[in-house]
C-alpha cells in the first residue's frame, strides 16, 4: 500500500501567519509521530499520538504549536502566528504500534519544507 | 535528561568497513535505533536493538551496550551508495510516554 504522504510539500509564509501541516500515516498504523529537522541538523521530536490521543505535547518548541489527530488516521500540525525560526522540514513517520514488534520500524513520510519570511 | 553523541563526519573508502558510534544518556530506555538518511530524503530504518550485543542484517551490523550507554554501526564492503546521514536514535520511556530522541547525525562519506 501506500507510503506515509504529507503535505503540502513546500510553504513558504510570512511571519505571523498560521500554517497547516497535513500528515496521512500508513492505513492500520496506531502510532504516528511529529519531527522537526533544521538544515543539516537531527531530527527533533515534537509529540506522538497512540490512536487520536497525545500524551506528552512537551516536545512541542512553543504554545504556538498544536497537533490533533481523527479517526486514528490524518493528523494536522498547526503553527501559529509563525516565526522565522520555524523553518525546517516537518517529518511525520509512523509505526504500526507504539510498543513491541510493531514499534521498531518508524516510516517517514517525505517532509514539509516550511519558509517563513 | 536525554543526550545522544555520534562523530559529525566520517570518510571511508569503497569496500571498505566503517564504523560510527552511538554513546547516549536516558533514564528510561527502550532500544536504540539507526536510520539511515540520503541529503533531501527522509530517514529510512536500518536496525533496532533492545538486548545488548550485536545484530547482523546483510551488510550492516548494530551493536548495543546498555551498560556503557553504548551502540555501534558497523558498514561492510562500503558502496558509493552508501554516503549519507546515519541517526543514532534512542527511545525513551518516561511519565509522558514514549519518546524517540535522534542524534544529530553522522555523515558518512565514501570515496572510490
Amino acid at each position: 500500500g501506500a507510503g506515509v504522504s504529507q503535505s503540502p510539500s513546500n510553504k513558504v509564509t510570512e511571519k505571523g501567519k498560521d500554517v497547516e501541516l497535513r500528515c496521512d500515516p500508513i492505513s492500520g498504523h496506531t502510532a504516528l509521530y511529529w519531527y522537526r529537522q533544521s538544515l543539516g541538523q537531527g531530527l527533533e521530536f515534537l509529540i506522538y499520538f497512540q490512536g487520536n490521543s497525545a500524551p506528552d505535547k512537551s516536545g512541542l518548541p512553543s504554545d504556538r504549536f498544536s497537533a490533533e489527530r481523527t479517526g486514528g488516521s490524518v493528523s494536522t500540525l498547526t503553527i501559529q502566528r509563525t516565526q522565522q525560526e520555524d523553518s525546517a522540514v516537518y517529518l511525520c513517520a509512523s509505526s504500526l504500534d507504539l510498543a513491541g514488534a510493531g514499534s521498531y520500524e518508524q516510516y517517514f513520510g517525505p517532509g514539509t519544507r516550511l519558509t517563513v519570511t | 535528561g536525554q543526550n545522544i553523541d555520534q562523530p559529525t563526519e566520517m570518510t571511508a573508502t569503497e569496500g571498505a568497513i566503517v564504523q560510527i558510534n552511538c554513546t547516549y544518556q536516558t533514564s528510561g530506555f527502550n532500544g536504540l535505533f539507526w536510520y539511515q538518511q540520503h541529503a533531501g530524503e527522509a530517514p529510512t530504518f536500518l536496525s533496532y536493538n533492545v538486548l545488548d550485543g550485536l545484530e547482523e542484517k546483510g551488510r550492516f551490523s548494530s551493536f548495543l551496550s546498555r551498560s556503557k550507554g553504548y551502540s555501534y554501526l558497523l558498514l561492510k564492503e562500503l558502496q558509493m551508495k552508501d554516503s549519507a546521514s546515519y541517526l543514532c536514535a534512542v527511545r525513551d520511556v518516561g511519565t509522558g510516554g514514549f519518546k524517540t530522541i535522534f542524534g544529530a547525525g553522522t555523515r558518512l562519506f565514501v570515496k572510490a
